[in-house]
This record gives C-alpha cells, structure tokens and sequence, in this order.
C-alpha cells in the first residue's frame, strides 16, 4: 500500500525558509516522478513543482527561484525548502505520485501539512 | 498558459440524478493527458478518471469521462450520497507542466 505523510508545515514569519518533508512507503521516491500540490484557504487546487525520475525539476512561476524540491533515495523521502516565504503561500501542501500510466495525473496524495505565512 | 475553465461553478441535484461537469480549456492540447479528481471537506484529492476516459483503480463505472481537443466532460450517471463533493480537472502540457481548473461544486439540492 502507497502512503505519503508530509511533515514541516507551521506558522513562519513572511520572508522567512520552510522545508517540507514526504514521508514515503510503498513506493520509491527516486523511482516515480513525484510532486507538490498546494491549497490555499477555501480555494483550489494549485500545482507547485514535480521531480521526475531525471535530475529534471519542474516549477510553478508563482515559486520558482524561492522553492527547491529534492529527494533523499536512503530516506524514500521527498522535499520542499521554501525560502522567501510570502502571504500568499499560506495553504495545505500536499505531496502526490504521478502514476507510472496514469498520463501525468497524480494516482497518490499525502493528507497535507498545513503552511501559514503570517506576522 | 492553458486555462482550465470549469462549469458550472456549482450544480445543485438530488441524490439518484445525473451529473454533467465541464471542463473547457484555452488552447487545445492532447486528451491523453486530461484528469479529474474529488475532493471531499477535510481530505486530500482522490484521483477519479485519466486520459480523459480511463477511471483509476477503485473508481465505480458510475463516473465517466469524455472528450477532446478543448472541451471535456465529468459525468457521474446517478448520484450517491458520497459523491457530494468538490471536482477539479487537471492537464498536463507545455507551460506550465501542471494546470487545475478552478473546481465545481456538486451540492445536496
């Protein structure tokens, strides 16, 4: 059974660095093409960045030069540092595996960790 | 930029009636890499349909999916109570990558 369980979220300050952690079993992080997808409050859905299976990242415009994701093969765990943290980042941050024949949809989500930028 | 746009923002029915969601998008783009997912209060997205037509693992044959080229549809044949929820639909393409529409609501009538 596939599960994820995204850690790190909290209260952080605007300007301020988070880094988010993907907890994965069941399926291999180096191995599968694996992102973030963020929520923000009583709003949709709103994709934020993929690593596949290549060293190759993907970014949203809205993060890109703030946000790196990463993953650690040893730990099968996947990550988002958040630099420059601004209000409009607040939301739940989802982790989510694009399936190996889904077409480039996420098959696997993360029950979410919450990110409140805030003073 | 492709845009999702989804219709309508909200469709009240009862339970028993037919759902027809519309997903329509801004350029048009390869229907092998459409999706749609529910999202019920409180819980992550649950992957419902991909390539446009193809239902995940798990989903019943009361949802399905349809559709090319710029304009796709969700439709769930009789409503459960359970499928009371929130859907999105989501392409894959140029740039950006990933892009969601911006949901529609199906309410209890």
């Amino acid at each position: 059974e596939v599960q994820l369980v995204e850690t790190g979220g909290g209260l952080i300050q605007p300007g301020g660095s988070l880094r988010l952690s993907c907890a994965a079993s069941g399926v291999a992080v180096n191995n599968n093409y694996m992102g973030w997808v963020r929520q923000a409050p009583g709003k949709g859905l709103e994709w934020v960045s993929v690593m596949p299976t290549s060293a190759y990242t993907y970014y949203a415009d809205s993060v890109k030069g703030r946000f790196t994701i990463s993953r650690d093969e040893s730990k099968n765990t996947l990550y988002l540092q958040m630099n420059s943290l601004r209000a409009d980042d607040t939301a739940v941050y989802y982790c989510a595996r694009i399936g190996p024949r889904t077409k480039y949809a996420f098959d696997y989500w993360g029950r979410g960790t919450l990110v409140t930028v805030s003073s | 930029e492709n845009v999702l746009t989804q219709s309508p923002g909200t469709l009240s029915l009862s339970p028993g009636e037919r759902a027809t969601l519309s997903c329509r998008a801004s350029q048009s783009f390869s229907n092998s890499y459409l999706a749609w997912y529910q999202q019920k209060p409180g819980q992550a997205p649950r992957l419902l349909i991909y390539g446009a037509s193809s239902r995940a693992t798990g989903i019943p044959d009361r949802f399905s999916g349809s559709g090319s080229g710029t304009d796709f549809t969700l439709t769930i044949s009789r409503l459960e109570p359970e499928d009371f929820a929130v859907y999105y639909c989501q392409q894959y393409g140029n740039s950006p990558p990933w892009t969601f529409g911006q949901g529609t609501k199906v309410e209890l009538k």
